[in-house]
């Protein structure tokens, strides 16, 4: 079955930069798209972006161009997010979704920036 | 494209039939789901394309609208649908709508 298992909590301090994972199977990942997903609790869920593994062409919401960067690695089945220059308002639990999310979500990962 | 829910926060009697409603700022083409969201998961596929029901998921859910208007239905609430129901488009990028939170009586 589908399975999308991302990395676990992080706590960083302001101004520092985070890479998250989110590690697939059951599905053909080289031929998918990945989407990210910011949510601070108690919110809405915003779309950061989406990368085609297939040549790794990445749309991003304007909001988040040059907050995050998406990346893929095709031999692991692994999807990836590099966050810079981390505040307080990046504090949030950040959800991969294979395509626009529908039914296969990773568990989310829940970053704390503090100092 | 905004999406714009109502009512932000929705108490109803278990055997109730709930009514939720999502305004999108253009026409999306019935590229509409609807998810529900229990604290601390990851958002529950309940409609796909603004009326299909997603495999696994209760009859009681439904999902009707077109163009701009939607609504998610829920014919009999149970304890287990407390909940925050989300819409999402996906006719252009994807925007999610701010959400209901469904409460107990």
């Amino acid at each position: 079955q589908v399975k999308l298992q991302q990395s676990g909590a992080e706590l960083v301090k302001p101004g520092a930069s985070v890479k998250l994972s989110c590690k697939t199977s059951g599905y053909t990942f080289s031929t998918s798209y990945m989407s990210w997903f910011k949510q601070i609790p108690g919110q809405s869920i915003e779309w950061i972006g989406m990368i085609y593994a297939g040549d790794g062409g990445t749309g991003y919401n304007q909001k988040f161009k040059g907050k995050a960067t998406l990346t893929v690695d095709t031999s692991s089945s692994t999807a990836y997010m590099d966050l810079s220059s981390l505040t307080t308002e990046d504090s949030a639990v950040y959800f991969c979704a294979r395509g626009y999310g529908f039914a296969y979500w990773g568990q989310g990962t829940l970053v704390t920036v503090s100092s | 494209i905004q999406m714009t829910q109502s009512p932000s926060l929705l108490s109803a009697s278990v055997g109730d039939r709930v009514t939720l409603s999502c305004k999108a700022g253009q026409n999306i083409n019935n590229y509409l789901a609807w998810y529900q969201q229990k604290l601390g998961e990851a958002p529950k596929l309940l409609i796909y394309n603004a009326n299909s029901l997603q495999t696994g998921i209760p009859s009681r859910f439904s999902g009707s609208g077109s163009g701009t208007d939607f609504t998610l239905t829920i014919s009999s609430l149970q304890p287990e649908d407390v909940a925050t129901y989300f819409c999402q488009q996906y006719n252009s990028w994807t925007t999610f709508g701010s959400g209901t939170k469904l409460e107990i009586k």
